[in-house]
């Protein structure tokens, strides 16, 4: 079974900062890989996605993130933080079969809150 | 833009009453699905929808039913409440045939008291 595990449940950093948002998965098979953004008291939405290709991914707001296959991980990064970073990201995995017969059926992890200060 | 749109964003309801959720998307997509999130557990799969009339169970879909009539819009139904099903619930919808991301709407945070 597919698993998603984000390693930090919260990251505190200053604004103008980097920051990495880590995120490990497991799977048997080849997968999608997705970050998702919510601001306080919103819906999620899309930063970025990997299907195949380049293992550097660019997303809105100035986020990347890099797809490892050997160390199975998708961290997020941003070499310089805002303000209004400041929000919950959750990592996602789907595949092939999840895509074709689960409807697109992502499996979540648990998410990390990005505390930006100034 | 797609738009998914929620009923409500605030609800509280009592310990035993039936609860409808409604979720509406104006992007003809074929896929639909509640989740419920909780602080440390992320987003879990209640029930989705590839088409009218179809539903499939996710995760966790013990006290919950759903309802799709029409292709634009998904219900959530609670039938007896209960206090742990306190809790924010988006829905979220989603072309099929091919990868395509799935679009949230804004959540409704329910209580049951």
């Amino acid at each position: 079974a597919q698993s998603v595990t984000q390693l930090d449940s919260q990251v505190p950093v200053f604004e103008e900062a980097p920051v990495e948002l880590r995120c490990n998965y497991s799977s048997s098979v080849s997968v999608y890989l997705f970050w998702y953004v919510q601001y306080p008291n919103q819906g999620l939405q899309l930063l970025l996605k990997y299907l195949s290709g380049s293992t550097l991914v660019k997303g809105i707001n100035g986020f990347e993130a890099e797809f490892n296959k050997s160390q199975t991980s998708f961290h997020l990064r941003k070499p310089s933080v805002h303000i209004s970073d400041t929000a919950e990201y959750f990592c996602a995995v789907s595949d092939m079969v999840r895509i074709y017969n689960q409807g697109g059926k992502l499996i979540f992890g648990q998410g990390t809150e990005l505390s930006v200060k100034p | 833009d797609v738009k998914v749109t929620q009923s409500s964003r605030y609800l509280v309801k009592r310990t035993g009453e039936k609860v409808f959720l409604e979720c509406v998307q104006d992007m003809d997509h074929e896929n639909m699905f509640w989740y419920r999130q909780d602080p440390g557990l992320g987003l879990r799969l209640i029930y989705f929808s590839y088409d009218v009339k179809m539903k499939e169970k996710g995760d966790i879909p013990e006290g919950y039913s759903v309802s799709r009539e029409k292709k634009e819009r998904f219900s959530l139904i609670l039938e007896s409440a209960s206090t742990n099903q306190t809790s924010m619930y988006l829905c979220a919808s989603r072309r099929t045939s091919g990868v395509y991301e799935q679009y949230f709407g804004p959540g409704t945070r329910l209580t049951v008291t």
